[in-house]
């Protein structure tokens, strides 16, 4: 059965700082992969998804996410976060054995220092 | 705003009540998935409706139903309600059946919470 990790249930960076969110994807093939973003009190929206091609996939709001098969992981990355970025994201699975049903990981809450 | 509306935002309720939860889906959106967000489970999908018809299942009690009705607005039906069962319950639609190309679009959820 197909897992996700998030291995950082909270992160705190800078304000102009890099931003990097970790996922680890158990998976025998590769499955589909999403990052979705959760602002206080909304629902959850979707930042960038990725299922075959170039492994690094642009998204909304200056995010970008990085496939490597070699380590089963779809990072999250963005050059500069801003105060506006403070929310929950979530990386999720998808996969033809589980009907493409999204699995998902616990989530990493990011906190923005000013 | 996803387009996806849910209602009512906020449920209070007591233990063994039963409770409905709507959700109607972005225009042109014929799939309707139910999620549970809870502090000790994370999210979790429940079940899966594709133009009037169950599609799949996910870790869904049996304590809990759902329906798409012929306008594809879908309700979440939760009865013996537990403590337990207090969650943020998530509707999300996309345009096809378990396509993972197709994004799926959120409503704003609604918040159970089982005194």
């Amino acid at each position: 059965a197909q897992s996700v990790t998030q291995p950082d249930i909270h992160i705190t960076v800078s304000e102009g700082a890099s931003l990097e969110l970790r996922c680890n994807y158990s998976y025998g093939a590769t499955p589909y992969l999403f990052w979705y973003v959760q602002s206080p009190g909304q629902g959850l929206q979707l930042l960038l998804k990725y299922f075959s091609g170039d492994t690094l996939v642009q998204g909304i709001k200056g995010f970008e996410a990085e496939f490597k098969r070699s380590q089963s992981s779809f990072n999250l990355r963005k050059p500069s976060v801003h105060w506006s970025d403070a929310a929950e994201y979530f990386c999720a699975v998808g996969a033809m054995d589980s009907n493409y049903q999204l699995i998902w990981g616990a989530g990493t809450k990011l906190i923005i220092k000013p | 705003d996803s387009g996806v509306t849910q209602t009512p935002k906020h449920l209070i309720t007591a233990t063994g009540q039963r409770v409905t939860l709507r959700c109607s889906p972005r225009s042109g959106d014929l799939s309707v998935y139910w999620y549970q967000q809870s502090l000790d489970q994370g999210l979790q999908f429940l079940i899966q409706y594709y133009n009037g018809e169950e599609r799949a299942k996910g870790n869904i009690l049996e304590r809990f139903s759902a329906q798409q009705f012929p306008d594809l607005h879908s309700e979440l039906n939760l009865s013996s309600l537990e403590l337990g069962d207090s969650a943020l319950y998530f509707c999300a639609s996309s345009i096809r059946d378990s396509n993972p190309t197709d994004t799926q679009y959120f409503g704003p959820g609604t918040r159970l919470t089982v005194l």
